[in-house]
């Protein structure tokens, strides 16, 4: 069954340093989204990606965080300067036809930042 | 205050007992939908319900939705210890946003 990737599963950074997690949604799938956890909290979302552009943003996704989408495949979160509160699992998810129709997620990256 | 809220933010239960969880929400919505979470995993789709359904079951699941009170349910009967996990309600709100709108969760225990 297809399934949405994620690596990678935990790193840790120190603050200050950039860090990029990536996705490999299922393939035909059009729509791309990021949403963190904090620990033990709810569910936030941060961006939803559609044909090769941003469609969607929240007020957490800030100048720090960017997404990419550079092969057709992948699909990258990147935060330039990480902060402590950026201490999280971030999963990656996607869906196929209308943008909030089944969400598909991956297992997550739990990022730590020291 | 958020859009899904989840209630009882968690519920325990022995095995075979049938386990109900409710959500409340603020806005109008085009779906309501119901996802799961095992400890420090990926969440898992259940369910999908539209704003203009009632009722709807898959398996041992039955959702049902309210719009005039801004309220959902989802019932597991017969529970398994395997049913043991967190659960959220996710709402995808009138008006064009493409976001799906997460509750807190609701840690679901089922005791053998």
């Amino acid at each position: 069954e297809p399934e949405v990737t994620q690596t990678p599963s935990h790193q840790v950074t120190q603050m200050g340093q950039e860090v990029i997690l990536r996705c490999v949604p299922i393939s035909n799938h059009l729509y791309f989204y990021w949403y963190r956890q904090i620990l033990g909290q709810k569910v936030e979302f941060l961006v939803s990606f559609y044909n090769n552009e941003i469609s969607e943003k929240s007020e957490i996704f800030d100048d720090q965080f960017s997404v990419e989408r550079p092969d057709g495949s992948n699909f990258t979160l990147k935060i330039r300067s990480t902060k402590l509160e950026d201490s999280a699992m971030y999963f990656c998810a996607s869906s196929w036809g209308a943008p909030t129709g089944e969400l598909f997620f991956g297992e997550g990256s739990r990022l730590t930042v020291l | 205050s958020q859009q899904g809220e989840e209630d009882p933010q968690a519920l325990s239960i022995q095995e075979g007992e049938n386990a109900t969880m409710n959500c409340s929400y603020k806005t109008s919505i085009n779906n309501l939908q119901w996802y799961r979470q095992n400890s420090g995993r990926g969440l898992v789709h259940l369910i999908l319900i539209r704003s203009n359904e009632r009722e709807k079951h898959s398996g041992r699941l039955r959702v049902t939705l309210d719009t005039s009170k801004k309220s959902s349910s989802l019932l597991i009967t017969a529970s398994r210890a395997a049913d043991t996990a967190s659960y959220f309600c996710a709402t995808e709100t009138q008006g064009g946003s493409e976001k799906l709108v997460f509750g807190k969760g609701m840690k679901l225990t089922v005791n053998p």
